[in-house]
């Protein structure tokens, strides 16, 4: 079983439109989370943190539920620039090195 | 410098050559860590360092593969003899200390192995 797992879309949604996924991690002793977003093949950049009480950063909502150990990622009123692959990451605090989801493929269409 | 420096971007090797990658990490960043991604996103861990030292090395394949950080130097990845299956992005990220820290990720190297 993968460390993280992810639903690899795609996603095709229209401009505008709220689009929603989740990942699952494997390992209860997970400490940080984290959703990188990569376009291209070009290099993980991050998207945010997630923390356990939830976050928003302006249109992007996550949230972590560690009894069942998933992570979400909202997107609301998508744009034409939110078209890209988003990474679930996960890091245990013990080795500090992350692991990835396969990804969520996303594409915004006018 | 402010960001991830890697080089090269692109690098091209017959099967069997040696291959060297290079990583410049954020200044002030105690951590490096290198990953390497294969199609369809898979991302793999290979090595990380705390300064010159070796962290983490659970991912390195080390019959081919090395790496080095050197004071004053960048960052070394290297892989001797190299497969067809070697054929990959490898990405370097450091980090200011480890735990529970963001990973900045630099461009990446992408290692064509013919």
């Amino acid at each position: 079983r993968k460390e993280v797992e992810q639903d690899p879309g795609p996603f095709n949604v229209p401009e505008g439109a709220t689009v929603a996924f989740n990942c699952t991690y494997s390992n209860s002793a997970s400490q940080s989370f984290f959703w990188y977003r990569q376009d291209c093949r070009k290099e993980p950049k991050l998207l945010m943190s997630v923390y356990s009480s939830g976050n928003e950063d302006g249109r992007f909502t996550a949230q972590l539920n560690r009894a069942s150990q998933y992570i979400s990622l909202l997107i609301r009123d998508s744009k034409l620039s939110d078209s890209a692959t988003y990474l679930c990451v996960v890091n245990y605090s013990n080795d500090y090195k992350l692991s990835f989801g396969a990804g969520t493929t996303v594409t915004v269409r006018a | 410098g402010e960001e991830v420096a890697q080089t090269p971007k692109h690098l091209v090797r017959g099967e069997g050559q040696k291959a060297k990658l290079y990583c410049a990490p954020i200044k002030g960043h105690s951590y490096v860590f290198w990953y390497q991604q294969v199609l369809k996103n898979e991302f793999k861990f290979l090595i990380s360092f705390q300064n010159e030292n070796v962290f983490d090395e659970t991912g390195m394949p080390k019959e081919r593969f090395s790496a080095k950080c050197l004071p004053n130097s960048p960052c070394s990845l290297e892989i001797q003899a190299t497969k067809l299956e070697d054929s990959a992005v490898y990405f370097c990220a450091s980090s200011q200390t480890g735990a529970r820290e963001t990973q900045y990720f630099g461009p990446g190297t992408r290692l064509l192995v013919l």
